[in-house]
């Protein structure tokens, strides 16, 4: 299996400029985590998936930030407009199940600079 | 209060020491624990999970006391290879998965 694949692996861009990560979870993951991780807050989760429909997105930061995943090979995490402070790296994950004894794989992450 | 807080660290060592990472967590109803690995600029990979009797993968051993709400991880003979952030991991009933904020670790020869 290729594992979560993520697109781009590195993203520079100025504020105020719409900015799309891709993921595609592994094949027959039914659970799809995006988080975000920064020196100063560490790994948060942002938002996950269950089936494509969005479960939980109480960690997503403010509505410049949204999330779809329109089936259940892709999802897309979207900011717009981008500001400096979303520099971070952006990971997406995927489970089997979801359930507390599961564990997560992750994608290698999108690298993201907002100047 | 984070909900997961770790050992803040660095931990440099010698290579062949004995090192122990602790972690404590403040949701009485979370159900699973783990420890993961992250290598720099790399992606967080699950190094082991935690049960109740504690658990031993080579060199490694996870204990866990629900009482006071700890989970522990001990790395024996210590390789260079093992330098790296740790990341204590709890998950809810509800699969949500909540990360410490990581332990460094640096084995030096």
């Amino acid at each position: 299996d290729a594992g979560v694949i993520q697109s781009p692996r590195h993203e520079v861009t100025e504020m105020g400029q719409e900015v799309t990560l891709r993921c595609k979870p592994i094949s027959g993951h039914d659970y799809l985590f995006w988080y975000r991780q920064t020196m100063m807050r560490g790994l948060e989760l942002l938002i996950y998936f269950n089936n494509n429909v969005p479960i939980d997105d109480s960690g997503m930061p403010e509505d410049r930030f949204s999330a779809k995943m329109p089936n259940a090979s892709f999802s897309t995490l979207k900011i717009q407009p981008s500001e400096p402070r979303d520099s971070a790296v952006y990971f997406c994950a995927s489970s089997t199940t979801g359930l507390p004894n599961e564990k997560l794989f992750f994608g290698s992450g999108t690298q993201l600079s907002v100047l | 209060r984070k909900e997961v807080e770790q050992d803040p660290g660095p931990f440099n060592v010698p290579e062949g020491a004995t090192v122990a990472f602790n972690c404590t967590y403040s949701n009485s109803a979370s159900q699973s624990f783990f420890w993961y690995r992250q290598d720099c600029r790399k992606e967080p990979k699950l190094l082991m999970s935690v049960y109740s009797s504690g658990n031993e993968d080579g060199r490694f051993t996870a204990q866990l006391n629900r009482a006071s709400q700890y989970i522990s991880l001990l790395i024996r003979d210590s390789k260079l290879s093992d330098s790296a952030t740790y990341l204590c991991v709890v998950n809810t009933n509800a699969g949500k998965s909540t990360f410490g904020d990581g332990t460094t670790l640096t084995v030096k020869p």
